[in-house]
C-alpha cells in the first residue's frame, strides 16, 4: 500500500519556465511533508518542507503547496534552471504512535530542465 | 570528518553470501535509518533505530538484519543475499523528535550475482 504517491515518473521543462511536481498521500495522520532532491551517485538532500498547519511555504525559487482536503502537495520551481535537473522525492511523516518520525517516500519524479 | 558515511560505495557479491553494509554518523543523532532505492519504488524503509539497542522494522525488512550497539553506527546485514536485493542502499540519520529532516549518506550500490 503506497501511502505517498508521485504519479509522474518524469517531467521535462524549458529553462526559465515553471516546473510543477505533484505528490498525493493517503494517510491523514501525516503532519509534515518534505521534498528531497537527488543527483546521480549522491544521497538525497533536503530541499523544502511544510507543516500540515500551513498551506504554503516558500524558499527562494522553490514553493511547496499543501491541500489537506485533497491530500495533495506540489512543488513549484520558478524559474527552472538546468542545475535543477535531478530526481525529486516527496516524503511524509508524523510523530504519532504509528509513525515515530519515519519518513515515507514517494517513487520520485525525474525532472529534466532543458537549456 | 563530520557527517554520515557509508561503506563500501560499491559491492558485488554472490547469491547466498552474507554481506554487511556499514553506516557511521558523527552527530550523535538518535535516529538512524536504512532505505533501499529501486526504480519504480522510490525509497523504501528497511529498518530504523530510535537509539542504541532499539531497532524496528520498516516496510521491507525481510532478508535483512540490523544492530545498533553504539549510537554512531548502524550496520545492515544481508544474511543470505538474493538477486532481488540488488539495489542502492542509503543510510540516514536525524536528531529525533521535531527533527524531520534526514541527512543521507552517499549510498552503497550492491549487486548480487
Amino acid at each position: 500500500d503506497q501511502q505517498v504517491k508521485q504519479n509522474s515518473p518524469s517531467l521535462s521543462v524549458q529553462e526559465g519556465r515553471i516546473s510543477i511536481l505533484n505528490c498525493d498521500y493517503t494517510n491523514s495522520m501525516f503532519d509534515y511533508f518534505l521534498w528531497y532532491k537527488k543527483y546521480p551517485a549522491e544521497g538525497p538532500t533536503f530541499l523544502i518542507s511544510i507543516s500540515s498547519i500551513k498551506d504554503k511555504n516558500e524558499d527562494g525559487r522553490f514553493t511547496v503547496f499543501l491541500n489537506k482536503s485533497a491530500k495533495h502537495l506540489s512543488l513549484h520551481i520558478v524559474p527552472s534552471q538546468p542545475g535543477d535537473s535531478a530526481v525529486y522525492f516527496c516524503a511524509a511523516s508524523g510523530w504519532g504512535s504509528s509513525n515515530t518520525g519515519k519518513l515515507i517516500f514517494g517513487q520520485g519524479t525525474t525532472l529534466q530542465v532543458k537549456p | 570528518d563530520a557527517g554520515i558515511t557509508q561503506s563500501p560505495r560499491y559491492k558485488i557479491t554472490e547469491t547466498g553470501r552474507q554481506v554487511t553494509l556499514m553506516c557511521h554518523q558523527t552527530w550523535s543523532h538518535s535516529y538512524m535509518f536504512w532505505y533501499r532505492q529501486d526504480l519504480g519504488h522510490g525509497l523504501r524503509l528497511i529498518y530504523y533505530s530510535a537509539a542504541a539497542d532499539i531497532t524496528d522494522k520498516g516496510e521491507v525488512p525481510d532478508g535483512y538484519v540490523v544492530s545498533r550497539s553504539k549510537t554512531e553506527n548502524f550496520p545492515l546485514t544481508l544474511e543470505s543475499a538474493t538477486r532481488s536485493q540488488t539495489s542502492v542502499y542509503f543510510c540516514a540519520s536525524s536528531g529525533g523528535q521535531g527533527d524531520y529532516g534526514y541527512t543521507f549518506g552517499s549510498g552503497t550500490r550492491l549487486t548480487v550475482v
